[in-house]
């Protein structure tokens, strides 16, 4: 069936550096794009997202990519902080459902 | 926060007994979704709404029935809590289907004994 394949699964950077989760997709009519942060014990959040008539959205720190005729996505984090460390999922809009990517642990080393 | 909140936060209760969890929004949207948490599985969608008393399964509804009976409300119901459902709930909104991000509650942390 359709599916969202996220990775890496766990991800450890130093605090200051930069962090790249990459997600693929399967279906290409998908056009909406939402990545989630989920710190410990809280709800998902939106944090930004992105549709298929554009390549590329910034919002502070963080971005997300989209390359369509590859099918796949990805969140850019730079300059991490602490407050960074959470579980973030992607997600890819197919028959008009959102499909979820597993998680990525990103864990910012003092 | 945001305008939708479920009830209640946590719940322990013993295999096969039914339990219902309840999902409130104050925002007017359409589409309601119910989702477990698991450890390594994320989020794996149970049933949605997509308006009054419509509703359709997602990928694991069995042992799960849902309701909507206004609204602004969604009632998510274990016939028969089993210990594999021990698990979080959330709750979630959106004002189109697919197009738009969902709004999560705060969840519902529930175990079976």
């Amino acid at each position: 069936g359709e599916n969202v394949e996220q990775h890496p699964s766990t991800l450890s950077v130093q605090e200051g550096d930069s962090a790249v989760i990459k997600c693929t997709y399967s279906d290409s009519a998908s056009n909406y794009f939402p990545w989630y942060k989920q710190e410990l014990g809280k709800r998902p959040q939106l944090i930004i997202d992105i549709r298929s008539n554009v390549g590329e959205k910034k919002d502070q720190r963080i971005a997300v990519t989209l390359n369509k005729t590859a099918k796949h996505f990805s969140l850019h984090i730079t300059e991490t902080q602490p407050e960074d460390s959470a579980v973030y999922f992607c997600a890819a809009s197919i028959n008009y459902q959102l499909i979820w990517g597993a998680g990525t642990k990103l864990i910012i080393k003092p | 926060d945001a305008g939708i909140t479920q009830s209640p936060r946590h719940k322990v209760t013993e295999t096969g007994t039914p339990v219902t969890l309840r999902c409130h929004q104050t925002e007017n949207h359409r589409y309601m979704y119910w989702y477990r948490q698991d450890p390594g599985h994320g989020l794996r969608l149970i049933h949605y709404s997509y308006g009054v008393k419509d509703t359709d399964k997602g990928e694991v509804s069995d042992g799960y029935s849902v309701s909507r009976s206004k609204t602004e409300d969604f009632l998510l119901t274990l016939e028969s809590a089993t210990s594999s459902q021990t698990s979080v709930y959330f709750c979630a909104i959106s004002e189109r289907r697919g197009e738009d991000g969902y709004t999560f509650g705060s969840g519902t942390r529930l175990t079976v004994v």
